[in-house]
């Protein structure tokens, strides 16, 4: 692995259903993000983690959940998915708490919710 | 938390003309700016930042100014190129300016370059 990837890149999914989307980096970074990406919106900041063990809510939490097990992984989980979490998801990380640090971004994932 | 607007949301040149974007934030303890380039179907990836005890930064074809009096920070990309085309975000740290790194990002600047 180089760097953040993330999986599935794209998936379907059924209105109720639970879905888990990965993000995996390699880059001993302390900080992870998960953001949302809608047309005109921009980015918006879904959970946030500043290190291993610790998870904070972003600007739009709701109907997500995350964890952060380990340093390298920082998975979301939509327990019951609605059609309006139809989005792309950006998975991110950053080098350290407390600085401000370039963020990379994984490649991306696009959910559609029916 | 931080606000950050974003204009214009759609702007188009001609190649070898200049590009501009500016974002206004609200919080004044905010120290930190990064811009970010996200080519259609692609991530989001960082230009440029600049930190808030310089007015000014340059990277080639690429500067950012900061005024911090006005809370207003801007994107200038110079003798622009078709491959310039993309979405830009501006964002702005949402914690206060201090610690942990989050970012409010601005809604976006599409940016076509006419050949």
């Amino acid at each position: 692995i180089a760097g953040i990837t993330q999986a599935p890149t794209s998936q379907i999914l059924a209105a109720g259903r639970r879905m888990t989307l990965r993000c995996t980096q390699d880059m001993r970074h302390n900080a992870m993000y998960w953001y949302r990406q809608d047309l005109g919106l921009g980015l918006r900041l879904i959970h946030y983690s500043n290190t291993a063990g610790t998870t904070g809510k972003g600007e739009v939490p709701d109907g997500y959940s995350v964890s952060r097990a380990n340093t390298d992984d920082f998975p979301l989980t939509l327990a019951s998915a609605v059609p309006s979490q139809t989005s792309v998801y950006f998975c991110a990380s950053s080098g350290g708490v407390g600085s401000y640090n370039e963020q990379f971004f994984g490649p991306g994932t696009r959910l559609t919710v029916l | 938390g931080e606000n950050v607007e974003q204009h214009p949301s759609t702007l188009s040149v001609q190649e070898g003309d200049s590009a501009v974007i500016k974002c206004t934030y609200s919080d004044s303890a905010s120290n930190y700016f990064p811009w970010y380039k996200q080519e259609l179907g692609k991530r989001p990836q960082l230009i440029i930042d600049i930190r808030s005890n310089v007015g000014e930064k340059k990277d080639q074809r690429i500067a950012v100014t900061l005024n911090k009096t006005a809370k207003h920070f801007s994107l200038h990309i110079t003798e622009t190129q078709p491959e310039d085309s993309a979405v830009y975000f501006c964002a702005a740290p949402n914690a206060g300016g201090t610690s942990y790194g989050k970012l409010t990002f601005g809604q976006g600047t599409i940016l076509t370059v006419h050949p």
